[in-house]
């Protein structure tokens, strides 16, 4: 069965650290999501991309987070100068189309602390 | 920022009984996801809700989408410690998905 796939497990960085996040998603989906979930606390949507361009994103999603498909499998998230704050899971999804009964489908996570 | 709030936020019951849990909003969606996590993974999908006033059955769970497609409620029958979990919804809008916080519901033998 297909999935979505997330590199590392978990990741562990230094302060002011760039870190970059890595997923592949199903193959022929098209809308990619990256959402966080801090230790306990809610699933939180940074940033929606389609067609190789972000679509939407939230306020979370500031300047030091960037999004990129650089070769047409990977979709990454990259955090510039990493915060503590940044400590979270991060979660990749995928879906065929932004569509009223279309499901996203969500890889294992990232768990990212930094220190 | 569309806000989904979910109610209770912890629910503790006893194997058998039934419980229901909200997820409201002040937004219309296009559709409405429930989502089911357990501890360090992604959440999985259970069902969407499109047209407002939609139920739908998964087995003991019944879903059900508000007249204005701004609130949706899940019910669960006679609860078994294997329904143990975080129940997310998710609002469908244009371009995003946006989850609430989550309802973490236990179930005792």
């Amino acid at each position: 069965e297909p999935e979505v796939t997330q590199t590392p497990s978990h990741q562990v960085t230094q302060m002011g650290q760039e870190v970059i996040l890595r997923c592949v998603p199903i193959s022929n989906h098209l809308y990619f999501y990256w959402y966080r979930q801090i230790l306990g606390q809610k699933v939180e949507f940074l940033v929606s991309f389609y067609n190789n361009e972000i679509s939407e994103k939230s306020e979370i999603f500031d300047d030091q987070f960037s999004v990129e498909r650089p070769d047409g499998s990977n979709f990454t998230l990259k955090i510039r100068s990493t915060k503590l704050e940044d400590s979270a899971m991060y979660f990749c999804a995928s879906s065929p189309l932004v569509r009223k009964n279309t499901e996203a489908f969500f890889g294992q996570g990232t768990r990212l602390t930094v220190v | 920022t569309q806000l989904l709030e979910q109610s209770p936020q912890f629910l503790s019951i006893q194997e058998g009984e039934n419980l229901t849990v909200y997820c409201n909003s002040s937004s219309v969606f296009s559709s409405l996801q429930w989502y089911r996590q357990e501890p360090g993974e992604g959440p999985v999908l259970l069902v969407t809700v499109v047209t407002g006033g939609e139920v739908k059955k998964l087995k003991r769970l019944t879903f059900q989408f508000g007249d204005a497609r701004k609130d949706s409620s899940l019910h669960i029958t006679a609860a078994q410690p294997g329904d143990t979990g975080l129940y997310l919804c998710a609002g469908v809008g244009n371009n995003d998905m946006r989850f609430g916080a989550g309802t973490r519901l236990t179930v005792k033998p």
